[in-house]
């Protein structure tokens, strides 16, 4: 069975300007994870969807923003990119809700 | 705010050796771990889960939880180079009126010594 795939891998974006990153559960998972990895926060969780609707979010601005589609695909949006929004941002699914969570490879976002 | 400790490291081991980890975390109600190994430049990949008190084996690898103590940790058995990684502790949070949150703890780097 095929794994997470995320893309874009790579990413090289301006200040102001917008991202969209998109993410392909394994399939069958229906829940699907955005974190962000930096080095001086570690792994941070952003929002979770399943079955469409966003379950929880974490502590992060409203310029990043999610959704998932019937498919259980995923895209994540930051908007107005800042500086500090350069990290490894991190997809994961899993099969339900509350069962263990499966990453992607991420896709590595620099702001210039 | 829930909380995931972690020794950040660096532990270095000798070849053949015993690498043991540990984590605590903050909520008492939590009721599922894991265990994850990240190399570097590469993402997060799943060693072990553990939901129960006591220890779960699953070949070289060992998870033992205390959820009386808070506490769960990994052992490695006969650490090989191959093991070198950032080991990151995780405990499923649950928050009233709102779905689980994976939290992560900061990482442990791991040396294993040839």
């Amino acid at each position: 069975k095929a794994g997470v795939t995320q893309t874009p891998r790579y990413l090289i974006k301006t200040r102001g300007q917008q991202v969209t990153l998109s993410c392909s559960p394994i399939s069958g998972h229906r829940s699907v994870s955005w974190y962000q990895q930096t080095p001086g926060q570690g792994l941070q969780f952003l929002f979770e969807y399943f079955s469409e609707t966003q379950r929880n979010k974490g502590n992060f601005p409203g310029r990043f923003s999610g959704r998932q589609f019937s498919n259980s695909r995923s895209e994540m949006n930051v908007s107005t990119l800042e500086l500090g929004d350069s990290a490894l941002y991190l997809c994961a699914s899993s099969l339900e809700l509350e069962d263990t969570q499966y990453f992607g490879p991420g896709t590595r976002l620099t702001v210039l | 705010q829930k909380e995931v400790e972690q020794n950040s490291g660096p532990l270095s081991v000798p070849e053949g050796a015993i690498a043991s980890l540990n984590c605590t975390y903050s909520d008492r109600g939590s009721q599922s771990f894991f265990w994850y190994r990240q190399y570097s430049g590469k993402s997060p990949e799943l060693i072990m889960f553990i939901y129960s008190n006591g220890d779960k084996e699953d070949g070289r690898f060992t998870a033992q939880l205390n959820k009386a103590s808070q506490y769960v940790s990994l052992l490695i058995r006969d650490s090989q180079p191959s093991d070198s990684a950032t080991y990151l502790c995780a405990v499923n949070f649950f928050s009233p009126g709102s779905a689980r949150q994976l939290t992560f703890g900061s990482g442990t780097q791991l040396t294993v010594l040839p």
